[in-house]
């Protein structure tokens, strides 16, 4: 099926411990994202790409690395997991038009859900 | 900064009824507004997308209107199910945000049998 495929769906990690949070599209679509969903503050963007090789900061980018080498896939990586870390973790695909604007509507993962104890 | 609202807060309704369910936006100089449905422990699926030159979008008993001089978008939701209770997140994006999304809160929405 088209879509956002994001693995594991589920993970608890132990302060200090990375791991890298999978991201797959089959749409080829140019733009990809990260957000993370918190009671009390919505969703928050974290890192995005507007194509292979080019990366950018979002509203909350400290503790995460992100990397774009295939149009496919946009892993997230925590380095050192911390409590704060804690969330609901969506990864999100757009086609980009014009001014580099993923302005065609965005198409959401089922989310992997952190928890950091 | 924008800021997006969502009233109300969640909506308790009985089968049958229409719906509103209201989003309001700070900066008008948008690129387009989505509407997202959201049921508990899953993602977010998409319901319809307004660009910045529309007023409204229909998608079977779904419609979305669109003012943005006013900043604001409304969601109509006809004769009510059951299988729509679920949050409701609108999202904005605008023109000085490069690629952000702004969602607002949700309105958690409750269709009674």
């Amino acid at each position: 099926n088209a879509g956002v495929t994001q693995t594991p769906k589920f993970q608890v990690l132990k302060t200090g411990q990375s791991m890298t949070l999978q991201c797959a599209q089959d749409m080829n679509h140019e733009y990809m994202s990260w957000y993370r969903q918190d009671p009390g503050m919505g969703l928050r963007l974290i890192h995005y790409s507007v194509g292979a090789g080019i990366t950018d900061q979002g509203e909350v980018p400290n503790g995460y690395n992100v990397s774009r080498s295939t149009t496919e896939d946009f892993p997230l990586r925590l380095l050192s997991a911390a409590p704060s870390q804690t969330s609901v973790y969506f990864c999100a695909s757009s086609y980009i038009r014009g001014l580099g604007v993923p302005s065609y509507g965005y198409t959401f993962g089922s989310g992997t859900r952190l928890t950091v104890v | 900064k924008q800021e997006v609202t969502q009233i109300p807060a969640a909506l308790s309704v009985p089968e049958g009824e229409n719906l509103v369910l209201n989003c309001s936006f700070t900066d008008s100089a948008i690129y387009n507004l989505q509407w997202f449905r959201q049921d508990p422990g899953k993602g977010l699926t998409s319901l319809l997308l307004i660009q910045s030159s529309q007023r409204e979008q229909t998608s079977g008993r779904l419609n979305a209107s669109l003012d943005k001089s006013s900043g604001r978008s409304t969601l109509y939701i006809a004769a009510s199910q059951p299988g729509d209770s679920a949050t409701y997140l609108c999202a904005v994006l605008i023109e000085t945000s490069g690629s952000r999304l702004t969602f607002g809160e949700g309105t958690q929405l409750t269709v009674n049998p």
